[in-house]
């Protein structure tokens, strides 16, 4: 099956910084990504969805200003969290769907934030 | 605005049970449904996909069903498995845009 790789797994970080978190499709090529968060025991929260080459559209109330997406390639988006506060320690996860028209979602395993 | 639940949001059985796990949703105007499975601290892990013209879905011990009028969708899972233990959780993709809205989820304890 597809792999959708994320990187780093857990960063802890000092509140003011930017931490960089980046989601690769392995074996296929992805069109779109989506980024999402999750809370303790709650499901997730779609944040924004990423399209190759062009700009990402966020959810409303998310600030594209502090969660800033960049999807460079057909295999790779980045979430940076700029200017993190402890606010902002929370479970990221990515998706990815294949661009040759499959439907299923692929996820990665994750990122664990907690800014100190 | 598509909303999605599911019941019960925690569920424990002894092992070798068969066992259901129900999702709703508000829109019954939906491209499809995927079931997912998420185990703690990790990503989520893709069950079952039902297209919206699909009545059901199976994959060895787990059968997925659609009712896409009633806007419900159900998972079951057969002879379960103390490995089966983790969070299920349902999302749905309406006929506009590429978003999946998910549910929050039923957690699942299988006890040896």
């Amino acid at each position: 099956g597809a792999v959708v790789s994320q990187h780093p797994s857990r960063v802890i970080c000092k509140s003011g910084t930017s931490v960089k978190i980046e989601c690769r499709s392995l074996d296929f090529q992805a069109t779109t990504m989506f980024w999402y968060r999750q809370f303790p025991k709650k499901s997730l929260m779609l944040m924004a969805t990423s399209n190759e080459g062009s700009k990402a559209t966020y959810e409303q109330g998310v600030e594209k200003d502090k969660f800033l997406i960049n999807h460079a390639s057909l295999t790779l988006s980045t979430l940076t969290v700029t200017s993190a506060h402890p606010e902002d320690s929370s479970f990221y996860i990515c998706s990815a769907r294949p661009g040759t028209g499959g439907e299923k979602l692929f996820f990665g395993s994750g990122t664990q934030l907690s800014v100190l | 605005k598509q909303e999605v639940t599911q019941i019960p949001a925690a569920l424990s059985v002894p092992e070798g049970e068969n066992l259901v796990l129900n999702c709703s949703f508000t829109d019954s105007a939906i491209y499809n449904l995927q079931w997912f499975r998420q185990d703690p601290g990790k990503g989520l892990t893709s069950l079952l996909l039902i297209q919206s013209s699909q009545r059901e879905q199976t994959s060895g011990r787990l059968n997925a069903s659609l009712d896409k009028s009633s806007g419900r969708s159900t998972l079951y899972i057969a002879a379960s498995q103390p490995g089966d233990s983790a969070t299920y959780l349902c999302a749905v993709r309406g006929n506009y845009g590429q978003n999946f809205v998910f549910g929050p989820g039923t957690r699942l304890s299988v006890l040896p």
